[in-house]
């Protein structure tokens, strides 16, 4: 069966410092990947998809990057936090079904 | 533009029927989508409906679909206190290539 995960569960950082989230996923290849973002009292804000290695289509402008290196492996970056990147981060993957995704556990990240 | 609009708050007593409803705008999404999101954790796929169908039941889920509304609506038969979460509808994108998410509605569940 498919699992995904995501890591760290959660995370504290100071404004400024660089950001790295990682999302992998088992039992299945090629699979299409998300990252979305979920502010507290909001809903979710699609932040970037991948449709294959090295391929990233973003969907809003921000001080975050996302990569690929890997099938199963779908990393979000930033180079310099801001406070208003706090949030719940979630990672995503299309399943059989045509447009069904299936979620990650989530990482928590407060910027102090 | 595409959106997903869905009251954000729902309040019931253990043992109620619960409906939680959702417009869209972009009819050309195949699927229709249910997610549940308990405190602290990720998403949840909790049902879906093909977007010619009227109706879907699974157990105590019934999802209702108007196309010509544009309106889905999900219905939790004997509501439980484990059933409190946020649950958000969801459609495809026109390009196929994601879900727009509603902001979720807060389910809250008293004995």
């Amino acid at each position: 069966s498919q699992t995904i995960h995501q890591w760290p569960a959660t995370l504290v950082q100071p404004v400024g410092s660089p950001l790295s989230l990682e999302c992998t996923v088992e039992g299945t290849s090629n699979p299409n990947l998300y990252w979305y973002r979920q502010a507290a009292g909001r809903g979710l804000q699609l932040l970037f998809y991948s449709v294959g290695i090295g391929q990233i289509s973003s969907e809003v402008p921000q001080n975050l990057s996302a990569s690929r290196p890997q099938d199963r492996q779908f990393i979000l970056s930033s180079k310099k936090l801001l406070l208003s990147d706090s949030g719940f981060y979630l990672c995503a993957w299309t399943g059989a079904i045509q447009e069904t995704q299936y979620f990650g556990p989530g990482t928590r990240l407060l910027v102090l | 533009g595409e959106d997903v609009e869905q009251s954000l708050f729902l309040s019931v007593r253990e043992g109620d029927s619960s409906v939680i409803n959702c417009t869209y705008t972009d009819s050309s999404s195949t699927y229709l989508y249910w997610y549940k999101q308990e405190p602290g954790a990720g998403l949840q796929l909790l049902t879906y409906i093909f977007s010619n169908m009227d109706m879907k039941q699974d157990q105590r889920l019934t999802v209702l679909l108007n196309k010509k509304d544009k309106h889905l609506s999900l219905r939790i038969a004997d509501t439980q206190t484990g059933d409190s979460a946020i649950y958000f509808c969801a459609e495809g994108n026109q390009a196929g290539t994601a879900l727009i998410f509603g902001k979720g509605t807060t389910l809250s569940v008293s004995s």
